[in-house]
């Protein structure tokens, strides 16, 4: 399996814009997560999906946020409108939370910079 | 509810001396516990577990780590500290049971001067 895919890899963008931000989890997991991390606040969770359907959302920060997850293979994060504070890396993990302990495997990350 | 404390921000270590990594954590019932790494500019890449069995875990580039579930701590060590180990270090609990996500520490930046 090729892991969790994660796309764009780098996106800068100017303030107002929209930003959407891809994930591809790893075959056969039915638990998706979608992380932010940034210098002041570490790694955030900002919402997760089981077997596609949003558990808790309480982490995103704000309406401008949303994620989708349309089927088993695909998820999105959008930010719409974007702003500089929502500068950051975005992960995508996911996992077999009922096996194996529930390990969460990692992309290699979106790097968001809104000027 | 469950949370996990990493008391240092920064180690730093010398080339092939031993290295520890501090964890703790508070969980309602009994844990799983995990560490990952992030090297620069990549995601977080899975290092060991404990479930249950030997309180002493072994993993991947020569890590360990040990299970004291008296003083709820999960320290990592690896007995002989290579440059290449210099990276970011989080721990990460989850409560047992239930299908909660893991919940991560702040994160330890681990430095090793050669």
């Amino acid at each position: 399996d090729a892991g969790v895919i994660q796309s764009p890899r780098h996106e800068v963008t100017e303030m107002g814009q929209e930003v959407t931000l891809r994930c591809k989890p790893i075959s056969g997991h039915d638990y998706l997560f979608w992380y932010r991390q940034t210098m002041m606040r570490g790694l955030e969770l900002l919402i997760y999906f089981n077997n596609n359907v949003p558990i808790d959302d309480s982490g995103m920060p704000e309406d401008r946020f949303s994620a989708k997850m349309p089927n088993a293979s695909f998820s999105t994060l959008k930010i719409q409108p974007s702003e500089p504070r929502d500068s950051a890396v975005y992960f995508c993990a996911s996992s077999l939370l009922g096996g194996d302990a529930g390990e969460l495997f990692f992309g290699e990350g979106s790097r968001l910079t809104v000027l | 509810a469950q949370s996990v404390a990493q008391p240092e921000d920064q180690v730093n270590v010398a080339e092939g001396n031993p290295l520890t990594v501090k964890c703790t954590y508070s969980v309602s019932g009994n844990p799983y516990l995990f560490w990952y790494v992030q090297y620069p500019n990549r995601g977080l890449q899975f290092l060991l577990k404990y479930i249950t069995g030997d309180n002493l875990v072994k993993g991947s580039y020569g890590f360990e780590a040990e299970f004291n579930k008296s003083q709820t701590s999960f320290h990592l060590k690896k007995p002989s500290a290579l440059v290449s180990d210099s990276a970011l270090y989080f721990c990460a609990v989850r409560d047992i049971p239930g299908n909660t996500p893991l919940v991560f520490g702040k994160g330890t930046r681990l430095s090793v001067i050669a």
